[in-house]
């Protein structure tokens, strides 16, 4: 069965810090994988997906950056945080259609 | 683009009662429709998913959900509200992308379950 997975779960970083968060699905080949966030009082943004290696999209213009390195491994980044970057950042994978299999999330605290 | 909305971001109901949380999409095409639920820090679960078959769909955990084209809704309900159903309920509408679908996502509604 697949399994889809995202770490750190919590993170706390600096304004001006660097990020880097990691999904990776298991048990699948060539799966579409996205990037949402989840901020309070704005339900759930779609920020990036990926329907193949080294292939992104962006949805909204934004401080944060997407990379998929490998074929399983979907990784959200940025430079230099924002206070506005925190948030609940999901992964979701899914075949064709739209993404119907979640992680468990990251809670990003910039501070 | 599609879209949901989610009428009442908080829903209270007591422990037993009916669950009824509302949701009206907007599509120019026929839509694909689901309902997830959140547990606080946790990811979304799928609930039930509308996809042009039965209008009426039963989900996990004992909800279900009925398609009303000439109302343009998609309300979920469940008929005993039990307490471990505390949580973020979402609707969501699928939606063309370029090389692909993802979803859009209502605002969600917080579930609370009194004894």
């Amino acid at each position: 069965s697949q399994t889809i997975h995202q770490w750190p779960a919590t993170l706390v970083q600096p304004v001006g810090s660097p990020l880097s968060l990691e999904c990776t699905v298991e048990g699948t080949s060539n799966p579409n994988l996205y990037w949402y966030r989840q901020a309070a009082g704005r339900g759930l943004q779609l920020l990036f997906y990926s329907v193949g290696i080294g292939q992104i999209s962006s949805e909204v213009p934004q401080n944060l950056s997407a990379s998929r390195p490998q074929d399983r491994q979907f990784i959200l980044s940025s430079k230099k945080l924002l206070l506005s970057d925190s948030g609940f950042y999901l992964c979701a994978w899914s075949f064709e259609g739209p993404p119907l299999h979640f992680g468990n999330g990251t809670r990003l605290t910039v501070t | 683009a599609q879209s949901v909305t989610q009428l009442g971001s908080h829903v209270s109901v007591s422990e037993g009662a009916l669950v009824l949380l509302r949701c009206n999409y907007s599509s120019s095409v026929p839509p694909y429709l689901f309902w997830y639920v959140q547990y606080p820090n946790q990811g979304l679960q799928l609930l039930l998913k509308y996809t042009s078959a039965a209008t009426l769909v039963k989900g996990i955990n004992g909800f279900e959900a009925e398609f009303k084209k000439s109302k343009t809704s998609f309300h979920l309900t469940k008929p005993s509200a039990h307490m471990s159903d505390a949580a973020e309920y979402f609707c969501a509408v699928s939606d063309k992308i370029d090389s692909g679908y993802a979803l859009n996502f209502g605002k969600g509604t917080s579930l609370l379950v009194t004894p």
